[in-house]
C-alpha cells in the first residue's frame, strides 16, 4: 500500500484566515481524494483531486471554499478558506488502491477559534 | 441512494470477549464492502474487504462475510484485546471509486 503523509498534522487558526493542507504520496497514484471528519462524526467526501484538471466536488462543497490543487501524481493540496469554527474538523486525504480500496493519510486536525 | 448503517456505540467489552459490530447496507447493484479502523489520533486503516457475495474478508483475527441475502457485512472477532480499542467504520464502494462510510462504532476493551 502507498505511504501517505500530510502537513500540518494539526493547527489552530483564527476565523477568517485560510489554511493549506498538503498531501504527499510515496508513489504515483491516479486517484486522490479529500475527506472531512467532523468531531465524533463519520467521513464525508469533499472532492476528488484530478491531476491536470479541476477537482470534482461533492454536493455541499464548492471550489471557492475548498480550492484543491493536484500538480502531479504524488501531491495534492486542500485549502480551507475564510475559516469559521464550523470548519473545525479532521481533514484526510486518501489514494485509490489497485483493488478499489482507499488508503488514508494520518489526517490534519484543524481547530478554528 | 446507497447507504451504510452501523450499530451505535460505544461498545464496551472485557478482554477476550467476542465482538460483533453490525453493518447493513443499501445499494443498487453489488458494491464492494470494507471495514476500516481508526486508532486514537490516527487516520483510517483498511482492516478487511469483500468484493462479492459470500466473500469473507479477514485480517488480524477480524472477519466479515458479505451476505447479499441480508445486505449485511458484520464485523466479528473471537477474542478482543485492549489494543483493539478504536473506532470501526463500515464502508461501501459506489461509482467505482467513491465511498459511503457508516457513522463509526467506538470499541472500548477493558483489561
Amino acid at each position: 500500500s502507498a505511504v501517505i503523509s500530510q502537513k500540518p498534522s494539526r493547527d489552530i487558526c483564527q476565523r477568517g484566515t485560510s489554511l493549506t493542507i498538503q498531501c504527499q504520496v510515496d508513489s504515483q497514484v491516479t486517484m486522490m481524494f479529500w475527506y472531512r471528519q467532523q468531531p465524533g462524526q463519520s467521513l464525508t467526501l469533499i472532492a476528488t483531486a484530478n491531476q491536470g484538471s479541476e477537482a470534482t466536488y461533492e454536493s455541499g462543497f464548492v471550489i471557492d471554499k475548498f480550492p484543491i490543487s493536484r500538480p502531479n501524481l504524488t501531491f495534492s493540496t486542500l485549502t480551507v478558506s475564510n475559516m469559521s469554527p464550523e470548519d473545525s474538523s479532521i481533514y484526510l486525504c486518501s489514494v485509490g488502491g489497485e483493488s478499489n480500496e482507499q488508503f488514508f493519510g494520518p489526517g490534519t486536525r484543524l481547530t478554528v477559534l | 441512494g446507497d447507504s451504510v448503517t452501523q450499530m451505535e456505540g460505544p461498545v464496551t467489552l472485557s478482554e477476550e470477549a467476542f465482538l460483533t459490530i453490525n453493518c447493513t447496507y443499501t445499494a443498487t447493484g453489488y458494491p464492494s464492502l470494507f471495514w476500516y479502523v481508526q486508532y486514537p489520533g490516527e487516520g483510517l486503516q483498511l482492516l478487511l474487504k469483500a468484493t462479492k457475495a459470500d466473500d469473507k474478508g479477514s485480517n488480524k483475527g477480524f472477519e466479515a462475510t458479505y451476505r447479499k441475502e441480508t445486505t449485511s457485512f458484520h464485523l466479528e472477532k473471537g477474542s478482543v484485546q485492549v489494543s483493539d480499542s478504536a473506532v470501526y467504520f463500515c464502508a461501501l464502494l459506489y461509482n467505482f471509486n467513491k465511498f459511503y462510510f457508516g457513522s463509526g462504532t467506538k470499541l472500548n476493551v477493558k483489561p
